[in-house]
C-alpha cells in the first residue's frame, strides 16, 4: 500500500527566507507525486506534480520540488517565502496509470513571520 | 485549472437527520469524482470513488449505507450523510477528475458539517 510521510507538522519561517518542506513516500512502482496547498476556506490547489522525466519540477508561485528515488523523497522548496504563502501544505502520492486514488500526507502548516 | 464547487459550504444539523452535500464540476465533465474526509489537523482520507452512472466504490471502513454517494451526471455528485451523529462532524471535500486532466484532480472548497 502506498503511504506518505510529512515529518514536520508545523514550520515557521521569516518572510524572505528559504523554505523546504519534507515529504517521503512509500510506493512499489513509479509514483505520481503531488504537492497541494490549502488555505482557509479554499480548496486544495495544485502546486506541482511529478510523473516522469526531469526530477526537478517547477510549479506555480515560485515553488519547486525534487524527486529523489534513492531517498523516496519529494521535498518542496521555495527560495524566498512571502507572507501569503502561509497555509497548509500536503504531499500526495497516486498510483501511476490510473485515475489516481491519492494518498495524502498529514500536512505541514507553514507560518510566515514578518 | 478547472473549477469544482461544493454546496453548502457549512451546515449544522441535529443528530439523526440526513444531510446532502453537492459537488459540481463547473467547467469540465468529471467522469470520476472522489469524496474525502478531513479531520482537524489531519490528512485527507479518501472515502469513496464514484464514476458517472455507476455505483461508488467505498474505501475500507467507510459505511456505504451511512454515506450515500450518487454521481448521476458528469457534472454533479452528491454525498448524503444519513442519520448523522456528532462523530460524523468533519470537513468533507470532493474532487473531480477527467481523462483530459492528465491525472490531476480538481478539488472543491469543502463542506464543514457539524452535527449537534
Amino acid at each position: 500500500a502506498q503511504s506518505v510521510t510529512q515529518p514536520d507538522i508545523h514550520i515557521t519561517v521569516s518572510e524572505g527566507a528559504s523554505l523546504e518542506l519534507r515529504c517521503n513516500y512509500s510506493y512499489g512502482a513509479t509514483p505520481y507525486l503531488f504537492w497541494y496547498v490549502q488555505s482557509p476556506g479554499q480548496g486544495l490547489q495544485l502546486l506541482l506534480k511529478y510523473f516522469s522525466g526531469d526530477t526537478l519540477v517547477q510549479g506555480i508561485k515560485g515553488f519547486e520540488a525534487e524527486f529523489k528515488r534513492s531517498q523516496s523523497s519529494f521535498n518542496l522548496r521555495k527560495p524566498s517565502v512571502h507572507w501569503s504563502d502561509a497555509a497548509e501544505y500536503f504531499c500526495a502520492v497516486g498510483a501511476a496509470g490510473t485515475a489516481s486514488k491519492l494518498t495524502f500526507g498529514t500536512g505541514t502548516r507553514l507560518q510566515v513571520t514578518l | 485549472g478547472a473549477v469544482v464547487s461544493q454546496h453548502p459550504s457549512r451546515v449544522i444539523c441535529k443528530s439523526g437527520t440526513s444531510v446532502k452535500i453537492e459537488c459540481r464540476s463547473l467547467d469540465f465533465q468529471a467522469t470520476t469524482m472522489f469524496w474525502y474526509r478531513q479531520f482537524p489537523k489531519k490528512s485527507l482520507m479518501l472515502m469513496a470513488t464514484s464514476n458517472e452512472g455507476s455505483k461508488a466504490t467505498y474505501e475500507q471502513g467507510v459505511e456505504k449505507d451511512k454515506f450515500l454517494i450518487n454521481h448521476a451526471s458528469l457534472t454533479l455528485s452528491t454525498l448524503t450523510v444519513t442519520s448523522a451523529h456528532p462523530e460524523d462532524s468533519s470537513f468533507y471535500i470532493c474532487s473531480g477528475w477527467t481523462s483530459g486532466s492528465r491525472h490531476e484532480q480538481f478539488f472543491g472548497p469543502g463542506t464543514r458539517l457539524t452535527v449537534l
